[in-house]
């Protein structure tokens, strides 16, 4: 059965000090991972999107990596407003049409 | 803002009642997907719609339906309301060969 398992399920970090949130997926037919921010009540922010082992992509604090089987969101010198649940996603075969399977989610709380 | 809109914010209403969900897309996104937001499940994916028509399905229940216009907005309708129903819906809508999914704010369902 696919799945994505996300850890940790939450994080306290002080502001600045850096760490790395893990996505784990047991998928055939990965057709791209995806990382989203979601801020509570409101919907899903896309971040980043990673379709090959060995990719990378930036965004200001943010870092996402792709291996076979995880990937990972590193968060260099976060700040407050860095809180917030990060969602991982994969994209799976042409028979799932384009639907996203989620992980959990890791909820990051960044201390002043 | 991610351009996707979904009304209402808020619905409240009781077991047994009918309830009716909108969704209008990203200017020129054809694809439109419904997700089910909820404490003890996470994102649950439930139907994605193409240009009118369906393309793929989730774990949607028989007592709800979607469907997308010819104006590529979308309804979702949920029947026969459960207490387990309460949850955020998310609309997501996508366009392109890489069919990133942007996420509207959702629309919380209280069932009473």
């Amino acid at each position: 059965e696919d799945q994505v398992t996300q850890s940790p399920e939450a994080l306290r970090l002080q502001e600045g000090e850096s760490s790395s949130l893990n996505c784990s997926y047991t998928v055939s037919g990965l057709r791209g991972l995806f990382w989203y921010r979601q801020d509570p009540g409101k919907g899903p922010e896309f971040l980043f999107t990673l379709y090959s082992a060995g990719e990378e992509k930036e965004k200001e604090r943010l870092k996402a990596t792709l291996t076979k089987k995880e990937s990972f969101l590193h968060i260099t010198a976060p700040k407050p407003e860095d809180s917030a649940t990060y969602l991982c996603a994969v994209r799976l075969g042409e028979t799932s049409g384009s639907r996203l399977t989620f992980g959990e989610g890791t909820q990051l709380t960044v201390n002043p | 803002d991610s351009g996707v809109t979904q009304t209402p914010k808020h619905l409240i209403t009781a077991t047994g009642q009918r309830v009716t969900l909108r969704c209008s897309p990203r200017s020129g996104d054809l694809s439109v997907y419904w997700y089910q937001q909820s404490l003890d499940q996470g994102l649950q994916f439930l139907i994605q719609y193409y240009n009118g028509e369906e393309r793929a399905k989730g774990n949607i229940l028989e007592r709800f339906s979607a469907q997308q216009f010819p104006d590529l907005h979308s309804e979702l309708n949920l029947s026969s309301l459960e207490l387990g129903d309460s949850a955020l819906y998310f609309c997501a809508s996508s366009v392109g060969p890489q069919n990133i999914q942007y996420f509207g704010a959702g629309t919380r369902l209280s069932v009473l």
